[in-house]
């Protein structure tokens, strides 16, 4: 079944703007991870946030994490054109599977 | 050099066919995926291999059949192709095992007419 899904399903903003896109999920985790997928391509690995930590940063980047309310969230500061993607988070526990979500499609509008 | 190749990058093929996707990892991972996409972007797991043994095979048809000759190639062959079977098909790789980072290869879009 499905592990994460990920509010809301499209969002729209301005450039400049931020983007926030929320994760929720069901069962206990090791970890959370959020990809970025440009229409046409892969996913593109962004962050990783473990189940002991409640804040990460890269770049303009923010995740949070958390475990008491299973869900977690991918702030994007100061938006671009090119930030313009679906994104997903993806939960892992001590198996090899990572579930994913079913994504966030972000339009930054010049 | 690409980390993760996947050929063919498109595959427009008529029901009952069978064709293979092949997937090539230059990383030196332990671990294989394939996933499926289907049409509203969610992203289902298929199979797993660890150094050529199967770990996952989740509830997919027999008509699926993964094959790891060895730990950097995993190919997907696909026998008597429905038209549900219409979706991209992502190959990735991981280092070691547990939920790491995987590095996804480009996908492979599959239709079937």
């Amino acid at each position: 079944s499905q592990q994460g899904e990920e509010d809301p399903q499209a969002l729209s903003i301005q450039e400049g703007e931020n983007a926030t896109m929320n994760c929720s999920y069901k069962t206990s985790i090791n970890n959370l991870q959020w990809y970025r997928q440009n229409s046409g391509r892969g996913l593109v690995h962004l962050i990783l946030i473990r189940s002991n930590e409640r804040e990460k940063h890269s770049g303009r980047l923010r995740v949070t994490l958390d475990t008491s309310k299973k869900s977690s969230s991918l702030l994007i500061t100061a938006s671009r054109a090119a930030d313009t993607a679906s994104y997903f988070c993806a939960t892992g526990d001590s198996s090899y599977k990572l579930i994913f979500g079913s994504g966030t499609r972000l339009l930054v509008r010049p | 050099d690409t980390a993760v190749s996947q050929t063919p990058k498109y595959l427009v093929t008529q029901m009952g066919n069978d064709k293979s996707i092949k997937c090539e990892q230059n990383l030196g991972h332990d671990t294989m995926y394939w996933y499926k996409q289907d049409s509203k972007k969610f992203l289902k797991i298929m199979f797993s291999y660890n150094n050529k043994e199967l770990i996952i095979n989740e509830t997919v048809p027999n008509r699926f059949s993964p094959k790891s000759p060895d730990k950097a190639h995993l190919n997907l062959h696909i026998n008597s192709l429905e038209l549900g079977d219409s979706a991209v098909y992502f190959c990735a790789s991981q280092q070691g095992s547990g939920a790491n980072v995987l590095t996804f290869g480009a996908g492979s879009r599959l239709t079937v007419l």
